[in-house]
């Protein structure tokens, strides 16, 4: 079946570090990755791209890389500070009757402690 | 420009009744998808409109249904409210649906308690 994983367990790093999420996914060949960040009670914001034809995409302090044979994504955050905390989210492209439908995965909530 | 727009923010409603949200989606952007976001289940897909046509619906009972309006303009319908529906529902809105263009911006999405 198809299954989009992300670390279930909060990631708590020391501000300064660098975070390191990670997103596998099985039975999907999707032409590009999204990753998104969530904070409480919000809707989820866009934060970066990735094509399947790009090894990394980076913007600011924030990394993606998309290895499509683990079929896997890791998503950095360098520099880390506690405004970072929040949920993020990877979602992919999955095609269904012809058109793309964005499926995510359930998120790995990140706390940036001081 | 203004995002996306969900109203009500907040429902409470009584097992049994029936639900309609609204989402007015950016300017100029003709895709709307809705979401229901639960502790346990996360993010799950419920259907997509473009151009007022149902293109893409994910694994939802016939209860939930939606519509979308020449404006862009799309509201979904719950009937016969189950305590499991109790969820926050999220409408996303982009230029096209599909394609690598296709970041979505959401809205701040609807809670619904059911009771």
């Amino acid at each position: 079946s198809q299954k989009i994983e992300q670390n279930s367990e909060a990631l708590n790093i020391q501000e300064g570090k660098t975070a390191t999420l990670t997103c596998n996914y099985t039975n999907y060949s999707p032409a590009y990755l999204q990753w998104y960040r969530q904070d409480p009670g919000r809707g989820p914001v866009f934060l970066l791209l990735i094509r399947e034809n790009e090894k990394e995409k980076r913007k600011e302090r924030l990394k993606v890389t998309f290895d499509t044979t683990l079929k896997q994504s890791l998503f950095h955050i360098t520099a880390s500070q506690p405004a970072d905390s929040a949920t993020y989210l990877c979602a992919l492209d999955s095609i269904s009757g012809g058109y793309n439908k964005l499926i995510f995965g359930a998120g790995t909530r990140l706390a940036v402690h001081p | 420009k203004a995002g996306v727009t969900q109203t009500p923010r907040y429902l409470i409603k009584t097992r049994g009744q029936q639900v309609t949200l609204s989402c007015s989606p950016i300017s100029g952007h003709r895709s709307v998808s809705w979401y229901q976001q639960t502790p346990g289940q996360g993010l799950q897909f419920l259907f997509e409109y473009f151009s007022e046509t149902q293109r893409n619906k994910g694994n939802f009972p016939g209860r939930f249904s939606g519509r979308q309006f020449s404006n862009s303009r799309s509201e979904m319908n719950v009937s016969t409210l189950e305590l499991g529906d109790s969820a926050l529902y999220l409408c996303a809105s982009s230029l096209t649906g599909g394609g690598p263009n296709t970041e979505a911006f959401f809205g701040q999405g609807t809670r619904l308690t059911v009771v």
